[in-house]
């Protein structure tokens, strides 16, 4: 059974850093084809892909937003990270980490992670 | 970027049929897929690369299409289907549609 999990601060202020990590169960990121995605959704609105990583430690980047990105993972303790840095109201989202594909879709979601940037 | 561009809202009877459009700046090819998505809940997947049923996804869902236009059918529409729904592309990079609201009458 696959399952993940988002964790982060809940509130933060303007300028600072996001850190978010993802614990997940159920497929290792050591595996070849895995990988997992952090996506993104302000309240009432749209989702937003911001970036992937995979089993062989390749990373992509949502490019309006990659200068501010960094994403990594801990294989031996089956967690991804996502850093988002100097972060505006803008930001204010539920941060959701889903497991990804190849081919390209995000087959499994966490139940998300709302994080407030607020002064 | 690849522009994904969906209707907003639709509503339909119980019963009835209903497509949701999902329009691509460019070509995808078939790397197209879809979730459902339920008020306080996170997207599930329903169709993988334009026309295949995930796994314990109702045979009432389903999706064609390839290039650029590409279709959710739901037929037939039951309550439960009440949701936002998203279309993805995975051909150049990954982006999102805006979503398409789904009302039962």
């Amino acid at each position: 059974q696959v399952t993940l999990k988002e964790s982060g601060p809940g509130i933060l202020q303007p300028s600072q850093t996001l850190s978010l990590t993802c614990t997940f169960s159920g497929f290792s990121l050591s595996t070849y084809g895995m990988g997992v995605g952090w996506i993104r959704q302000p309240s009432g609105k749209g989702l937003e892909w911001l970036a992937n990583i995979w089993w062989d430690d390749d990373k992509y980047y949502n490019p309006s937003l990659k200068n501010r990105l960094t994403i990594s993972k801990d294989t031996s303790n089956n967690q991804a990270f996502l850093k988002i840095t100097n972060v505006d109201t803008a930001d204010t989202a539920t941060y959701y980490c889903a497991r990804i594909g190849v081919p390209g879709w995000f087959a499994y979601w966490g139940q998300g992670t709302l994080v407030t940037v607020s002064s | 970027d690849t522009v994904l561009t969906q209707s907003p809202a639709l509503a339909v009877s119980p019963g009835e049929r209903v497509t949701i459009s999902c329009k691509a700046s460019e070509s995808v090819s078939t790397r197209m897929h879809w979730y459902q998505q339920k008020p306080g809940q996170q997207p599930k997947l329903l169709i993988y690369k334009a026309s295949n049923l995930a796994s314990g996804v109702p045979a009432r869902f389903s999706g064609s299409g390839s290039g650029t236009d590409f279709t959710l059918t739901i037929d037939p529409v039951e309550a439960d289907d009440t949701a936002t729904y998203f279309c993805q592309q995975s051909w150049n990079g990954r982006t999102f549609g805006g979503g398409t609201k789904l009302e039962l009458k």
